[in-house]
């Protein structure tokens, strides 16, 4: 089964208003990482969070990360059309290698 | 549901050979396959974008004679570490991208293969 849940599926949202993607996990992680994908082109690395953080940002990025939930959300604030992508995370359960991705959450963000 | 192979999964090697490295979508076809690598405990960094019937994109900073990629057929990309170091000992990972109804695109990974250059 999977490891990382996204949700929701598809998120659609104007410009300017904050998107929230959430992450559910089943067992526990050595650390959780968000990536970014846009349409035909590979993942890119937008913020790793270690099991002994609880929050990180990153511009406008904010990833929380609750592992008595087994949850994380990654919070996107005033978004912008160029945020539209595929938003996956991915938790790595031994520190090495041992990612395990999501199906994602398609962001589209209207102008 | 599909799936993404790699071979080998683990290889060791003497430092200064070539190592080749195989990423097959084993049950669709592929026109575009992603190759990765990571250090542990780091994220997945992108190396490159596997292009079949054309040359591949690489990101920047990676070495594209020093990372050779070949996609030759719609279910396989190979990536050669050609003269390899110590310092290429990672873990490198493909993707393979499968187009569905309606062109729906849907990434899978492959497990894998862990590189350790002596």
């Amino acid at each position: 089964s999977q490891q990382g849940e996204e949700d929701p599926q598809a998120l659609s949202i104007q410009e300017g208003e904050n998107a929230t993607m959430n992450c559910s996990y089943k067992t526990s992680i050595n650390n959780l990482q968000w990536y970014r994908q846009n349409s035909g082109r590979g993942l890119v690395h937008l913020i790793l969070i270690r099991s002994n953080e609880r929050e990180k940002h990153s511009g406008r990025l904010r990833v929380t990360l609750d592992t008595s939930k087994k949850s994380s959300s990654l919070l996107i604030t005033a978004s912008r059309a160029a945020d539209t992508a595929s938003y996956f995370c991915a938790t790595d359960l031994s520190g090495y290698s041992t990612l395990t991705f999501g199906k994602g959450t398609m962001l589209l963000v209207s102008p | 549901g599909a799936v993404v192979s790699q071979h080998p999964s683990r290889v060791i090697c003497k430092s200064g050979t070539s190592v080749k490295i195989e990423c097959r979508s084993l049950d669709f076809q592929a026109t575009t396959m992603f190759w990765y690598r990571q250090f542990p405990k780091q994220s997945l960094m992108l190396m490159a974008t596997s292009n079949e019937g054309s040359k591949a994109t690489y990101e920047q900073g990676v070495e594209k004679d020093k990372f050779l990629i070949n996609h030759a057929s719609l279910t396989l990309s190979t990536l050669t570490v050609t003269s390899a170091h110590p310092e290429d000992s990672s873990f490198y990972i493909c993707s393979a991208i499968m187009t569905g109804d309606g062109g729906i695109e849907t990434q899978y990974f492959g497990p894998g293969t862990r590189l350790l250059v002596l």
